[in-house]
């Protein structure tokens, strides 16, 4: 069993549409999670950084951290084209623990 | 501020072969990560250096991978011998006090 697990769709929406992107974990250490978007031939872009559970607002993007479940998500409203890209999330421990990154999801916003 | 700098952006070489990659971090970043990304895969850690020292190389296959950090600035990552399964985006990233990674646009690999 991986130690993050994230659907890799490809999930399509219509712009303007809600998107909700999950990523489940087993690790229970986990305390830091992140979500980074990657556009084609790009590298990975922090979006969201959160620590332990809760929610976390940014303009259209809204982090939320589940540590009861081990699920972690990160809603898109109002999605544009410009959205489209691949979705990362990604956790760790502790401040100095490896970064363990979800598989990603591919997200196409059409419109 | 520029952002974390890598070359070359593409390779092809031929299995057996050995290849060389550049990593240049933010400046004042303390941390540097080489990140292996497999094609549809999220990445994954081969080696962290904190200034010039190695912190964790536990996925590194040190048989054939090596990587350096001279002077706690720039970096680099070799490959010898190359095989097929090494074809992959090579993502070295950086960070100021190992909270926010950021991330170069990786060199593309393919093995033939």
């Amino acid at each position: 069993q991986k130690e993050v697990e994230q659907d890799p769709g490809p999930l399509s929406v219509p712009e303007g549409a809600i998107v909700s992107l999950n990523c489940t974990y087993s690790n229970s250490a986990f305390q830091y999670f992140m979500w980074y978007r990657q556009y084609s031939r790009k590298g990975p872009e922090l979006l969201m950084y959160t620590y332990s559970s809760g929610n976390k607002e940014d303009g259209r993007f809204t982090a939320q951290v589940d540590k009861s479940s081990k699920y972690i998500s990160l809603f898109i409203r109002d999605s544009q084209p410009s959205d489209s890209a691949t979705y990362l999330c990604a956790m760790k421990a502790g401040n100095t623990g490896k970064l363990i990154f979800g598989q990603g999801t591919t997200l196409q916003v059409k419109p | 501020e520029a952002g974390v700098a890598q070359s070359p952006r593409y390779k092809i070489i031929e299995k057996r072969q050995s290849v060389a990659f550049w990593c240049n971090p933010i400046s004042g970043h303390a941390t540097l990560y080489w990140y292996q990304q497999i094609l549809g895969q999220g990445p994954k850690l081969l080696i962290q250096f904190q200034n010039n020292g190695v912190v964790d190389d536990s996925q590194l296959p040190k048989d054939r991978f090596s990587a350096e950090r001279l002077k706690g600035v720039d970096s680099t990552l070799k490959i010898q011998p190359a095989k097929l399964e090494d074809s992959a985006v090579y993502l070295c990233a950086s960070s100021y006090h190992n909270e926010k990674l950021f991330f170069g646009s990786g060199t593309q690999l393919s093995v033939l």
